[in-house]
């Protein structure tokens, strides 16, 4: 059981590039989120799945796209990419139970680095 | 104001002390309330989650939730040196979605 699993572990991009996050989950979990997290703060939301086909935008979703066509992928795009960009990015998912009691599990990250 | 916000640390704490971490939030609509823990440059891992107010206990640690001051709190009972990590606080409210604090360094010291 792999859990959530991102590639690549890391990049370099060129101002301008664009490139896709991957993300995948073996446990069969509806939601699915990604994150950015910058040196010293916390996470920010970027975009969520509440399942195949259904996307919505978190806190930070300018200069990303997401698309879900699968339960167990969710691939992050950026397009386009800035300075503004160099993070590292937590891709998670849930269960999705209703009231929000639930654990959301985190891949081991990607980090970026645009120059 | 920040949705949830937490002392950046670090917290430095002697071995076997007990280590205690605090979190308010803004959005009393909040229902579920979490303590991740991140090691440098690891994702982050569920160590605790509370929904009543009250204490819940899970072997070294236990949450603290007061939802009338809008006020979480961790306490670590015998710290560790491996204990020695970012702890961040999250709460979700009525959106469904996940706020983060900023985060707590934590130093155990032997």
């Amino acid at each position: 059981n792999a859990g959530v699993t991102q590639t690549p572990k890391f990049r370099i991009l060129k101002i301008g590039q664009s490139m896709t996050l991957q993300c995948t989950q073996d446990m069969n979990h509806n939601y699915m989120y990604w994150y950015r997290q910058d040196p010293g703060m916390g996470l920010k939301l970027i975009y969520y799945s509440v399942g195949a086909g259904i996307t919505d935008k978190g806190e930070v979703p300018n200069g990303y796209n997401v698309s879900r066509s699968t339960t167990e992928d969710f691939p992050l795009r950026l397009e386009l990419a800035a300075p503004s960009q160099t993070s590292v990015y937590f891709c998670a998912s849930s269960l999705g139970l209703a009231g929000g009691r639930e654990t959301q599990y985190f891949g081991p990250g990607t980090r970026l680095l645009v120059l | 104001q920040k949705e949830v916000e937490q002392n950046s640390g670090p917290l430095s704490v002697p071995e076997g002390a007990i280590a205690s971490l605090n979190c308010t939030y803004s959005d009393r609509g909040s229902q579920s309330f979490f303590w991740y823990r991140q090691y440098s440059g690891k994702s982050p891992e569920l160590i605790m989650f509370i929904y009543s107010n009250g204490d819940k206990e899970d072997g070294r640690f236990t949450a603290q939730l007061n939802k009338a001051s809008q006020y979480v709190s961790l306490l670590i009972r015998d710290s560790q040196p491996s204990d020695s990590a970012t702890y961040l606080c999250a709460v979700r409210g009525a959106t469904n979605k996940l706020i983060f604090g900023t985060g707590t360094l934590l130093a155990v010291q032997p």
